[in-house]
C-alpha cells in the first residue's frame, strides 16, 4: 500500500495569517494531487488539484507540487474562522485509478 | 453534491446481519468508489469500479462485496456486520482516472 503522510497537527493560525499543510507520498509514480477540506460531520470537498511541478494558485489557496522531492503543500493566505477545517491530501496511485487519502490536519483559524 | 445520493443516510443493524448501502449517481461518471471514514484512520479505500460489472478491491475490502449492474449504481453489501464495520461510508465518483473525485453526503452505519 502507497502511503501518503500528513502533519497530524493540529495547526492553529491567527485570522489573516498564511496557513501552510504538508503532504509526502511514499509512489513516485502518482500523477495526481489532491487538496479537500472537511468539515465536522460533513463530506469531503475538493479545494484544489495540482498535476505538474510547480505553483498553481486559486483565489486564497496556492498548492505546490515537487515530484523530485515528493511532496506537494497546500497554502492558505489570509486565513479565515471559516477555513477552520481537517485538510486531506489525496493521490492517485501510479498506473492505477486509486486514490490514496493522508489522515488529514485540522486547521483552527482564531479569530 | 455533483448528483450524487447515498442511502440510507443512516443505518443502526445488529451484528451478523447483512447491510447494503447504495450509491446513485446522474453525473454517468465513469468510476465509482467506496470508502470508510475512521477517527484515526482518515479515509480508506474498500472497493471501486470502473465500469458497469467492473469491479476492483482496496485497502481494507475484507468483509465487503460491491456490485455495479448500472452505470448510475454502486452497491456495497457487508455480508454478516460486525462491530468493527460501524463507521462512515462515503461514495464518490469521477469521470476519469486522473480527475478529482466527487463525494457523496455519506452513510453513518452503526453495528451494535
Amino acid at each position: 500500500q502507497k502511503e501518503v503522510e500528513q502533519n497530524s497537527g493540529p495547526l492553529s493560525v491567527p485570522e489573516g495569517a498564511i496557513a501552510s499543510l504538508n503532504c509526502t507520498y511514499s509512489d513516485r509514480g502518482s500523477q495526481s494531487f489532491f487538496w479537500y477540506r472537511q468539515y465536522s460531520g460533513k463530506s469531503p470537498e475538493l479545494i484544489m488539484f495540482i498535476y505538474s511541478n510547480g505553483d498553481k494558485e486559486d483565489g486564497r489557496f496556492t498548492a505546490q507540487l515537487n515530484k523530485a522531492s515528493q511532496y506537494v503543500s497546500l497554502l492558505i493566505r489570509d486565513s479565515q474562522p471559516s477555513d477552520s477545517a481537517t485538510y486531506l491530501c489525496a493521490v492517485t496511485q501510479g498506473g492505477s485509478e486509486k486514490l490514496v487519502f493522508g489522515k488529514g490536519t485540522k486547521l483552527t483559524v482564531n479569530p | 453534491d455533483a448528483g450524487i445520493t447515498q442511502s440510507p443516510r443512516h443505518k443502526v443493524t445488529e451484528t451478523g446481519t447483512p447491510v447494503t448501502l447504495r450509491c446513485h449517481q446522474t453525473e454517468n461518471h465513469r468510476y465509482m468508489y467506496w470508502y470508510r471514514q475512521d477517527p484515526g484512520h482518515g479515509l480508506r479505500l474498500i472497493h471501486y469500479s470502473y465500469g458497469v460489472k467492473d469491479t476492483d478491491k482496496g485497502e481494507v475490502s475484507d468483509g465487503y462485496s460491491v456490485s455495479r449492474s448500472k452505470t448510475e449504481d454502486f452497491l456495497l453489501t457487508l455480508e454478516s456486520a460486525t462491530s468493527s464495520q460501524t463507521s462512515v461510508y462515503f461514495c464518490a465518483i469521477r469521470d476519469n482516472y486522473n480527475s478529482p473525485l466527487h463525494f457523496g453526503n455519506g452513510t453513518r452505519l452503526t453495528v451494535t
